[in-house]
């Protein structure tokens, strides 16, 4: 299956500033999503990427607070927007290419202080 | 609506013991079940997927799992428990192969000497 290179790898951010995750696939894929893990807790879907598009956001997240890119079938990014210390997770990105099943990066482990 | 259950939050193994994870799943059609691995401070890997035709399905890793439609049902075992198989396993359904996954709460599997 295809490779998700995802970074930054960890951080740790003041409360009140932002951060953007970079996700970059080595081949084409057909959709793009994005995930938080909180502590101790499942994954649960923030937003699908659209390519060329705005997302599609879930339930309880806005595009305000996570803000999506996805400029080609390749690449994505997902901003987390004046954080707070309720934004401390895991967040990772996944792909799927046509009829394919699921792969994911590595994440990004947020702390904010 | 829909959903997936992990009864188990935590299990402890011997190592060389049989091994056996619980997952129950509510979804209107018929689902697409995945089972996923995280290693501490990695990302996800697939173990395994159903998405039709014989009910039993092997894996990597040694890994196997039985759908049971009557039961809605998709339980993961291993007949021998290795100690690199300590990590969080998560059991997951989709509408499809290509599309959004909902996942269960995990399970956190240790494995004793």
């Amino acid at each position: 299956s295809a490779v998700i290179s995802q970074k930054p790898s960890r951080d740790i951010c003041q409360r009140g500033t932002s951060l953007t995750i970079q996700c970059q696939v080595d081949s084409q894929v057909t959709m793009m999503f994005w995930y938080r893990q909180q502590p101790g807790q499942s994954l649960t879907l923030i937003a699908t990427a659209n390519q060329g598009s705005e997302a599609t956001y879930e339930s309880g997240f806005v595009i305000d607070k996570f803000p999506i890119s996805r400029p080609n079938l390749t690449f994505s990014t997902l901003t987390v927007s004046n954080m707070s210390p309720e934004d401390s997770s895991i967040y990772l990105c996944s792909g799927t290419g046509a009829g394919t099943e699921a792969f994911f990066g590595q994440g990004t482990r947020l702390t904010v202080v | 609506a829909q959903s997936v259950t992990q009864p188990d939050i935590h299990i402890t193994v011997s190592e060389g013991a049989s091994l056996e994870l619980r997952c129950n799943y509510s979804y209107g059609a018929t689902p697409y079940l995945f089972w996923y691995v995280q290693s501490p401070g990695q990302g996800l890997q697939l173990l395994l997927k159903y998405f039709s035709g014989d009910t039993l399905v092997q894996g990597i890793k040694g890994f196997e799992a039985e759908f049971k439609r009557s039961q809605s049902s998709f339980n993961l075992r291993k007949p021998s428990v290795h100690w690199s198989d300590a990590a969080e396993y998560f059991c997951a359904v989709g509408a499809q192969a290509g599309t959004a996954l909902i996942f269960g709460k995990g399970t956190t599997l240790s494995v004793s000497s």
